[in-house]
Order: C-alpha cells, then sequence, then structure tokens
C-alpha cells in the first residue's frame, strides 16, 4: 500500500534559519505530492502540492521538488520566521478506485524561536 | 465566509453515549471526507462520499456511520462511543479529485 515517511520532530530553528523538512513515499502508479500546515488549534491547509515528477510546488517561501527518482519531495525554507511555528504534513494522493484519498505522513512539528 | 464547517468544535461525552458530528461545505464540492487525527497528530482517512455515494470505506468500526443527505453535507454519527475513539475529526471537501479543503476539526473526549 502507499505510505509516507516523514523525519520526526520537533524541530527547534532559530528565526531566519535555513528549514529542511524530509518526506519520503512509497506509491503505485504516480501520485500527487502535498504540504499540509496546521497551525495550533485549527484544521489543515494546503500550503504546496505537485502533481508530477520534477514540478516544484512553492508558496509563502516555501518549496517543495517532486523527485520520482528519489520518491521525495522535501520541504524548504530559505529564513524562518516564528510565525511558521506548526505541524507539518507530507501526503500523497492516490486515486485508486476512483476516490482521491490523502494518505499523510506522520507530521513534523516545527518550532521557530527569536 | 466559511467553507467547510464543523459543529460541534469541542465534544466531552461518556462511554456508551450515541454522538453526531455535522459538517457542511458551501464550496460546491461532489466530494466529502471524513479524517481521524490521533493524540500523536497521526491522520487517517475514514470515509469518502461523492455526490451522496460512499466510495471509500477504510477499515473502521461499524459504530461508525456516516450519513450524506445531500453533496454539501456530510455527519458522522457513532454509537457506542469507546475511550479510543478520542481524537480529533477533521471533514475535508474537494473538486473530484483536486485539492481537498479541511474543515476547523472537532476534538471528541470520551470519558
Amino acid at each position: 500500500g502507499n505510505s509516507v515517511t516523514q523525519m520526526e520532530g520537533p524541530v527547534t530553528l532559530s528565526e531566519e534559519a535555513f528549514l529542511t523538512i524530509n518526506c519520503t513515499y512509497t506509491a503505485t502508479g504516480y501520485p500527487s505530492l502535498f504540504w499540509y500546515v496546521q497551525y495550533p488549534g485549527e484544521g489543515l491547509q494546503l500550503l504546496l502540492k505537485a502533481t508530477k515528477a520534477d514540478d516544484k510546488g512553492s508558496n509563502k517561501g516555501f518549496e517543495a521538488t517532486y523527485r520520482k527518482e528519489t520518491t521525495s519531495f522535501h520541504l524548504e525554507k530559505g529564513s524562518v520566521q516564528v510565525s511558521d511555528s506548526a505541524v507539518y504534513f507530507c501526503a500523497l494522493s492516490d486515486r485508486a478506485g476512483g476516490g482521491n484519498k490523502l494518505t499523510f505522513g506522520t507530521g513534523t512539528q516545527l518550532k521557530v524561536e527569536l | 465566509d466559511t467553507a467547510v464547517s464543523q459543529t460541534p468544535k469541542y465534544l466531552v461525552t461518556q462511554m456508551g453515549n450515541d454522538k453526531s458530528i455535522k459538517c457542511e461545505q458551501n464550496l460546491g464540492h461532489d466530494t466529502m471526507y471524513w479524517y481521524k487525527q490521533d493524540s500523536k497528530k497521526f491522520l487517517k482517512i475514514m470515509f469518502s462520499y461523492n455526490n451522496k455515494e460512499l466510495i471509500i470505506n477504510e477499515t473502521v468500526p461499524n459504530r461508525f456511520s456516516p450519513k450524506s443527505p445531500d453533496k454539501a453535507h456530510l455527519n458522522l454519527h457513532i454509537n457506542s462511543l469507546e475511550l479510543g475513539d478520542s481524537a480529533v475529526y477533521f471533514c475535508a471537501s474537494s473538486q473530484e479529485t483536486g485539492e481537498q479543503f479541511f474543515g476547523p476539526g472537532t476534538r471528541l473526549t470520551v470519558l
């Protein structure tokens, strides 16, 4: 079956530091890949997505590139802010069986300190 | 305007009770979902409906029964609540296989 593996947290960084959150996946076929963000006490928001190999998703300074050869979709940001503190989820979309099921990684909590 | 809304936001109840969580979307989407987030933040799909028809039904106890009266609503009814049902339940919607929009979540606590 499909699965998503992302790095364990929590990740603690100083403001303006570089961020990388690793994500690798296992899937049959050609899934779409997503990063969702969950701020404290809130629901999930789509941060960025990529639908095919070599696509780069980007939003709010975050980027991730769909790497089929390494089955990875690592999240990066050049300079994090305190307001980026949240839980980040990597996910893939499986359209098998006519549905659109999101399979999530375990989430990585990011804490950004001044 | 709220895109995907859920009620209630918090639900505290005793073991053995029956409860419902309601979800409504005003995005005109034809597919709706229920996800469960456990205490370790792990998210897993439970159900998906497309145009009121059940299309995804993961391995979920049959105490959980989704009901979709129309395309804009997907309610979750839970019978005989157990301690292990305590979690945050998220509703989501999408247009066919497009981006999923999530509701704010319902935190269920079973005592």
